[in-house]
């Protein structure tokens, strides 16, 4: 079984400070990993994934994530972050030959100005 | 190009009604998915197509019908549908299914609101 969870509905931060958006993941075998954001009435943007190799991935927007194996996490950072980013932002987990992406519930992540 | 169209961005329909989704892409991807996401939740599967061949129908209900022609375009058949399927419909591809590094990302359209009166 697969599944993951986005502990967090709602982050708010302050423009010019570092972002996180936390993801856990449970998968049998090796993750594929991924980050998408919605902005409203929009269809999901992919920002990053994590497929093998190191366990930082940096992604699109200055967006990256960092791979956590004995923690099963991927959290999505950002060091600075913009009014811009505010959005809805999925963590998304395939398993090893798996044809299915599995979605957290989402977390809205407001910037205030 | 990672492009995924979707249309019409909106439609309202009765519940006698017939309507059809498309979702076209041209960036030779294989495989083609739909999702269906109500709001304020996270999309969730409901048919995948490979090599324009029902792969993955996770027990969709009849009303819902896909379908698709050829390896660029995917059709999403409505008939007799009921208010509680009214939702965002998104459409999205990859290169292939489960496989290599370079396969596993799915690309995304902006969705079709669909309204259910």
């Amino acid at each position: 079984a697969q599944s993951v969870a986005q502990p967090e509905d709602q982050v708010n931060v302050a423009e010019g400070n570092p972002l996180t958006v936390k993801c856990t993941y449970s998968v049998s075998g090796n993750p594929y990993l991924f980050w998408y954001v919605q902005y409203p009435n929009r269809g999901l943007q992919f920002l990053l994934k994590y497929i093998t190799g190191d366990n930082l991935v940096k992604g699109s927007y200055g967006f990256e994530a960092e791979f956590n194996k004995s923690q099963t996490s991927f959290h999505l950072k950002k060091p600075s972050a913009l009014v811009s980013d505010s959005a809805l932002y999925f963590c998304a987990v395939r398993g090893p030959g798996a044809n299915n992406l599995f979605f957290g519930t989402g977390t809205r992540l407001t910037v205030i100005p | 190009d990672t492009e995924v169209t979707q249309t019409p961005k909106h439609l309202v329909m009765g519940m006698t009604n017939k309507k059809s989704l498309k979702c076209e892409q041209h960036m030779g991807h294989r495989a083609m998915y739909w999702y269906k996401q109500k709001a304020k939740k996270p999309p969730e599967l409901m048919f995948v197509y490979s090599y324009e061949k029902l792969s993955i129908n996770e027990s969709v209900p009849s009303r819902f019908s896909p379908e698709c022609p050829n390896s660029s375009l995917l059709n999403l058949h409505l008939h007799a549908l009921q208010p509680e399927d009214s939702a965002l419909y998104l459409c999205a591809s990859s290169w292939g299914l489960a496989g290599g590094p370079g396969t596993d990302t799915q690309y995304f359209g902006p969705g079709t609101r669909l309204t259910v009166l």
